[in-house]
């Protein structure tokens, strides 16, 4: 699992496969967002969950979210190669402005 | 589509030289944020703000100024560059009306020689 700055996660999968990666935070927030960055790019959001909510769905993606034990998944099934990026979560801390990203989990798909 | 642009792209400097990326949205945003990625770890924020005129320390703000003189442009200042500065910095811009989901620029990659 991912969290501050403990070091970049990496996993390596084949395509088909479904993949599950974990996040943990430190504190109270009301959304976990979670957000991909393929190669040389910046990241971008694909999907956020709100503490209201358990399990959100979105196309092969789906998140959950413990608010209990302050963690959050993210799932992909039926991978594909153009899922291999690296995945940070990102949560609100302090500041209702400042997000606080993971130190993320790379994701290779191979074909 | 929400768009942030980042110059330059690249960018190589010499240590104790001024250094000054800039950053502009077309999002109307009230929030800009800069963070720096190293390699193997996550994002880091170095400086943010709410709007134009006003600027906050992030959490690894030493070494680094920002100014917001406009809705559109937030920049980053390393007065004197060193090594250490070496990075990617992302700009992005977010509206906490939207749950502050924020947009990313492409990245300024920086070596500090």
């Amino acid at each position: 699992s991912q969290w501050g700055e403990e070091n970049l996660q990496a996993l390596s999968i084949q395509e088909g496969e479904d993949v599950t990666m974990n996040c943990s935070y430190k504190t109270y927030t009301t959304v976990v967002q979670w957000y991909r960055q393929k190669s040389g790019k910046g990241p971008a959001l694909i999907i956020l969950i709100r503490s209201n909510e358990r399990e959100k769905r979105s196309g092969r993606l789906r998140a959950t979210l413990d608010t209990s034990s302050q963690s959050s998944s993210l799932s992909i099934t039926g991978t594909l190669a153009t899922d291999t990026a690296v995945y940070f979560c990102a949560t609100r801390s302090g500041s209702f402005n400042k997000l606080t990203f993971g130190a993320g989990t790379r994701l290779a798909v191979c074909p | 589509e929400a768009a942030v642009t980042q110059s330059p792209r690249n960018k190589v400097a010499v240590t104790g030289g001024k250094v000054t990326l800039s950053c502009n949205q077309t999002n109307n945003h009230n929030n800009m944020y800069w963070y720096r990625q190293d390699t193997g770890h996550g994002l880091r924020l170095i400086h943010y703000s709410y709007g134009a005129g006003s600027t906050e320390k992030g959490d690894i703000p030493d070494g680094y100024k920002a100014s917001r003189p406009s809705q559109e442009n937030f920049s980053l200042i390393l007065e004197l560059a060193t090594p250490s500065q070496t990075s990617v910095y992302f700009c992005a811009s977010g509206d906490w009306r939207g749950q502050n989901t924020l947009y990313f620029g492409a990245g300024t990659r920086l070596s500090v020689l």
